[in-house]
């Protein structure tokens, strides 16, 4: 059981390129979501979805787009990297009332 | 607007209890409190969580206070791996979707 698996787990861009964060579970959770970790500070929301098809903004969502095609996938897109861009991102699945279970995280450095 | 207040920092001997205070003072009823940590910045992983009882798992404890304004994460043994930030959040139940908010957390030190 691989949990929640994040691809790449780190990655260097140049301002104006886009790239596609890639977050996959196996564990058939309903609820998916993106964070973003700045240094020395606590997760943020980016983007979450309730279910295939299904997919909302959270707090910090400009600059991001997020589908969900299938249950078991969440891509992040960055559309126009920006350095403020420049983070640690995390996904994590869940269901109701239950605990997340999150990703090893993706490194993002936008130059 | 915190929806939880933790201290920021934490020390605790290795051995020793390690007793993490949150402030929850809004919190309403049907609302759960969750603790996480978060080690070497790897992703958060979930210790316990609870409605208004007291909890207990393999990692650690949860007191939550009769009034339910605050809750105490007790670690019974902390070890050097014990050492981590530590958040304190909470969900409402059936309508949290999966979103989690977190604070700045505590930076637990646990030396030897």
């Amino acid at each position: 059981n691989a949990g929640v698996t994040q691809t790449p787990k780190f990655q260097v861009l140049k301002t104006g390129q886009s790239m596609t964060l890639q977050c996959a579970q196996d564990m058939n959770h309903e609820y998916m979501s993106w964070y973003r970790q700045d240094p020395g500070m606590g997760l943020r929301l980016i983007h979450y979805s309730v279910g295939a098809g299904i997919t909302d903004q959270g707090e910090v969502p400009n600059g991001y787009n997020v589908s969900r095609s299938t249950t078991e996938d969440f891509p992040l897109r960055l559309l126009s990297a920006a350095p403020s861009q420049t983070s640690v991102y995390f996904c994590a699945s869940s269901e109701a009332d239950t605990e997340a279970f999150f990703g090893q995280g993706t490194r993002l450095t936008v130059v | 607007d915190a929806k939880t207040t933790q201290p920021p920092s934490m020390d605790c001997a290795e051995g020793r209890a390690a007793n993490l205070p949150c402030n929850h003072s809004t919190i309403s009823g049907n609302e759960y409190v969750y603790w996480y940590r978060q080690i070497h910045s790897q992703g958060p992983q979930y210790i316990i969580h609870g409605l208004k009882n007291n909890e207990t798992n393999e990692m650690a404890s949860l007191i939550i206070t009769e009034d339910r304004k605050s809750s105490t994460l007790i670690l019974p043994h902390a070890t050097l791996r014990d050492t981590a930030v530590y958040y304190c959040t909470r969900i409402a139940g059936g309508t949290s979707y999966g979103k989690l908010t977190f604070g700045q957390g505590t930076i637990l030190t646990v030396h030897p």
